[in-house]
């Protein structure tokens, strides 16, 4: 079945850089596209960006355009999110998620466990 | 960006009850309409998509519908395991986006 892992997550202070990693199995990773969303603490959930199937287009939203950027490695079956100038208000759980079709997309369909980022000094 | 906006933030509910949730789009989306349902410490997981199709797997009693701007999510009879929290998303166009969510609570 399909599963997604990611790493990565930890503490780091205002400014710095991390980055995740999402590794994917259980489904043919280079046919779908992928995307990150975030969980801040107690809040709702935010859609961050998405990669194509074969890495070559990418969209965010507006609050990480500039700072993030997402990735693939078809031949590692593996996703990033590069974060650069992080702030504060970047603390949230990260999950990397599955469309749900190869085609048009409409759905995210399957999601990991999530990852925690606490930006703080 | 295409806000969306869920009516009500929380309601209580009993089991058996029928449950509502709706969701208004900033503007039209046809039919890119998605329903997740969170628990507490958990990955979202997908009930609907394209506003009225029903994720396999999901029990019938979660059922969807709308287009445009105006979306309702039905459960039409409640059970113990669907205390959670429901959010809508339109996926029309990037950026995608969430509504704020709706907590359905024990009464």
């Amino acid at each position: 079945q399909v599963q997604l892992v990611e790493s990565g997550g930890g503490v780091v202070q205002p400014g710095r850089s991390l980055r995740l990693s999402c590794a994917a199995s259980g489904f043919t990773f280079s046919s779908y596209g992928m995307h990150w969303v975030r969980q801040a603490p107690g809040k709702g959930l935010e859609w961050l960006a998405v990669v194509s199937y074969n890495g070559k287009v990418q969209y965010y939203t507006d609050s990480v355009k500039g700072r993030f950027t997402i990735s693939r490695d078809n031949s590692k079956n593996t996703l990033y999110l590069q974060m650069d100038s992080l702030r504060t208000e970047d603390t949230a759980v990260y999950y990397c998620a599955k469309e749900r079709t190869t085609q048009r997309s409409n759905a995210i369909d399957s999601w990991g466990q999530g990852t925690l980022v606490t930006v703080s000094s | 960006d295409i806000q969306m906006t869920q009516s009500p933030s929380s309601v209580s509910a009993s089991v058996g009850d029928r449950v509502t949730i709706t969701c208004r789009a900033s503007q039209g989306i046809s039919n890119w309409l998605v329903w997740y349902q969170q628990k507490p410490g958990k990955a979202p997981k997908l009930l609907i998509y394209a506003a009225s199709s029903l994720q396999s797997g999901v029990p019938s009693r979660f059922s969807g519908s709308g287009s445009g701007t105006d979306f309702t999510l039905t459960i039409s009879s409640l059970q113990p395991e669907d205390f959670a929290t429901y959010y809508c998303q339109q996926t029309n166009n990037f950026p995608w986006t969430f509504g704020q969510g709706t907590k359905v609570e024990i009464k």
